[in-house]
This record gives structure tokens, C-alpha cells and sequence, in this order.
């Protein structure tokens, strides 16, 4: 089973500033990684997929990079709605695995 | 647009099995991979398992001894089957449409397992 690690747990940021979290595989999962944003009582919503593109509706100010086994997503300026938990999740191997999550939180 | 949504039980008393339905609308079964995923209190997801339209499916390890997932695209439904459950089984069920990430997804029954 394929082990992400997600850093840092918690980012405390305010309104407007960058935010970058990262994730690492225990493998090599090429580029097979998407990222999931988690705010209380809702479900996940899918933000990137395949490390970089953004899923529909996802504003520009969310990006994702990385390949092999370091991930990293970047929100440029973040605004009120963007404090939540964030996810990755690998789809290289079975079984489908998520990291462990970062959460962003208002400073 | 498509969306989902579970239903199914919120209580279940151990040893008991959970079935749980997940509802297809706005959209057909006929492509995709159809997923259930769960998030036990205050912790990360797990992915349970998923099923083709085709009928062939994939199970977690951890988890494969206990579960069945099945479909019918005529009601355009697919399902989950978890045995002997126990109170680490407790947990907010959610199904998903997986592809290169899971999206959409439906918004979670949470189902408790207790005496």
C-alpha cells in the first residue's frame, strides 16, 4: 500500500497570504495524484487531479506540481473560503490511498 | 449534472451487516468507476472499494473479507454490503464517481455502530 505524508498538519495563514502544502509518497506514483479540499460536514471536493489540473469550477488561484514521489499544492492568495482541510490521494496503486491531511486555519 | 446520494441505515448493532445504497441521478452508470469511501470521526478517508459499470470490482484489502459491491443500472443505483461489523466500522459512508479523481461526490450518511 502506497503511504502519502502530508506537511505541514496544520498552516496557520491569514486572508491573502500563499499558502504551500506538500505531499510525499512512500513510491513512485508518477503523476497519477489529485488534491481534495474538506470543509466541516461536506464531503470532499475535487481540486486538482493528475498534479496540475484543475477540476472544474476550481478557481486559478489553486495549482498543483510535482511528479515521482514530491507534490506540493499552492493557493497564490488565499481567500476566507479556502480554510479547510486539504487532501492528497494517489490512484498509481491499489488500493487507492489519501494522505493524512493539512489543515489551513486563519492566523 | 450529476449527482449522488447514500441512503441506508444510521445505526447498525455489531455483528450486523450495513447495506447501503448509493443513487445516481442526472447521469448514467454506463462509464466511470463508482466508488464508496468512508471517513471514521475526526480522521482521513479510506477508499472501500469500487465497481465498473461492466460489474467488475475492486476491494481494499483491509477490507475485502467483509464487503460487496454491486450495481444495477437499471435503477441506476450501485451498493455496498459491509459484514460483521464492529465499532471501528463507524464512520460517514460516502459514494463517489472516481475517474482521474473522485468528483462528484454525494454528501455522506454517517452510520454508527453500537448496541
Amino acid at each position: 500500500e502506497i503511504l502519502l505524508t502530508q506537511s505541514p498538519a496544520t498552516l496557520s495563514l491569514s486572508p491573502g497570504e500563499r499558502a504551500t502544502l506538500s505531499c510525499r509518497a512512500s513510491q513512485s506514483i508518477a503523476t497519477f495524484l489529485a488534491w481534495y479540499q474538506q470543509k466541516p460536514g461536506q464531503a470532499p471536493r475535487l481540486l486538482i487531479y493528475d498534479v496540475s489540473h484543475r477540476a472544474t469550477g476550481i478557481p486559478p488561484r489553486f495549482s498543483g506540481s510535482g511528479s515521482g514521489t514530491d507534490f506540493s499544492l499552492t493557493i497564490s492568495s488565499l481567500e476566507p473560503e479556502d480554510f479547510a482541510v486539504y487532501y492528497c490521494q494517489q490512484r498509481s496503486n491499489w488500493p487507492l490511498t489519501f494522505g493524512g491531511g493539512t489543515k489551513v486555519e486563519i492566523k | 449534472q450529476v449527482q449522488l446520494q447514500e441512503s441506508g441505515p444510521g445505526l447498525v448493532k455489531p455483528s450486523e451487516a450495513l447495506s447501503l445504497t448509493c443513487t445516481v441521478s442526472g447521469g448514467s452508470l454506463s462509464t466511470f468507476y463508482w466508488t464508496w469511501i468512508r471517513q471514521p470521526p475526526g480522521k482521513g478517508l479510506e477508499c472501500i472499494g469500487y465497481i465498473y459499470y461492466s460489474g467488475s470490482t475492486n476491494y481494499n484489502p483491509s477490507l475485502k473479507s467483509r464487503v460487496t459491491i454491486s450495481v444495477d443500472t437499471s435503477k441506476n443505483q450501485f451498493y455496498l454490503r459491509l459484514n460483521s461489523m464492529t465499532p471501528a466500522d463507524t464512520a460517514v459512508y460516502y459514494c463517489a464517481r472516481g475517474s482521474a479523481g473522485f468528483d462528484p461526490w454525494g454528501q455522506g450518511i454517517p452510520v454508527t455502530v453500537s448496541s
